[in-house]
């Protein structure tokens, strides 16, 4: 079984600060992996994700992530926190093995992040 | 880029009573779709998938007699909660994917169920 580890509820950054949210997961195999952004009373948007080849992915509205098998690690970065950027953000897995019908999405616990002024 | 929509956004009613809500891919064909529950600031739990034109697969724990999921056509998946209680009141949110073979799911706006 897959799992995906999101320590702690709330991360707060000023604007124009570094953005650093963790991942880790756990799979008997390298996995797909997702980071998702949802905003208040809204769905989920798909911020990026790793599947295969380069290790660095980037995403839209300027983030990043690093797939990083040694450390099963997909942590979520951004050099420069922006007031927009405040929502709930969301790390994802899927077994690549596993195909069809059964390709499903394991999302860790969510964390908040806030862009203070 | 692929829009999935859901209808109602927002829904109170009645406990003992039912709600149905609709989850459409707009400018795709899902054939696969998926439909989780949110509760307050916590994650997604996958209730359940379906696949067009056959019966949905439930996770474990959660009531197929409860949670109706019919995934008639290649776009549209509905979500019934039958003699819903106070207790089935969360943030309802579908997903779909474009074809078997693709890794990647599309977030419908999700819908608000209050029971009263």
């Amino acid at each position: 079984a897959q799992s995906v580890t999101q320590l702690g509820s709330h991360v707060s950054v000023s604007e124009g600060a570094l953005v650093l949210l963790r991942c880790n997961y756990s799979s008997s195999v390298p996995p797909y992996l997702f980071w998702y952004v949802q905003y208040p009373n809204q769905g989920l948007q798909l911020l990026l994700k790793y599947t295969t080849g380069a290790t660095l992915v980037k995403g839209i509205n300027g983030f990043e992530a690093e797939f990083k098998k040694s450390e099963t690690s997909f942590h979520l970065t951004k050099p420069s926190a922006h007031m927009s950027d405040a929502a709930e953000y969301f790390c994802a897995v899927s077994d690549p093995l596993m195909g069809g019908a059964n390709s499903k999405l394991t999302f860790g616990k969510g964390i908040t992040l806030s862009v203070r002024p | 880029g692929a829009v999935v929509s859901q209808h109602p956004s927002r829904v109170i009613c009645k406990s003992g009573t039912s709600v149905k809500i609709e989850c459409r891919s707009l400018d795709f064909q899902a054939t696969t779709m998926f439909w989780y529950r949110q509760f307050p600031k916590q994650s997604l739990m996958l209730m359940a998938t379906s696949n067009e034109g056959s019966k949905a697969t439930y996770e474990q724990g959660v009531e197929k007699d409860k949670f109706l999921i019919n995934h008639a056509s290649l776009t549209l998946s509905t979500l019934t909660v039958t003699s819903a209680h106070p207790e089935d009141s969360s943030f309802y949110i579908c997903s779909a994917r474009e074809g078997a073979s693709s890794n990647e799911q599309f977030f419908g706006p999700g819908t608000r169920l209050t029971v009263l």
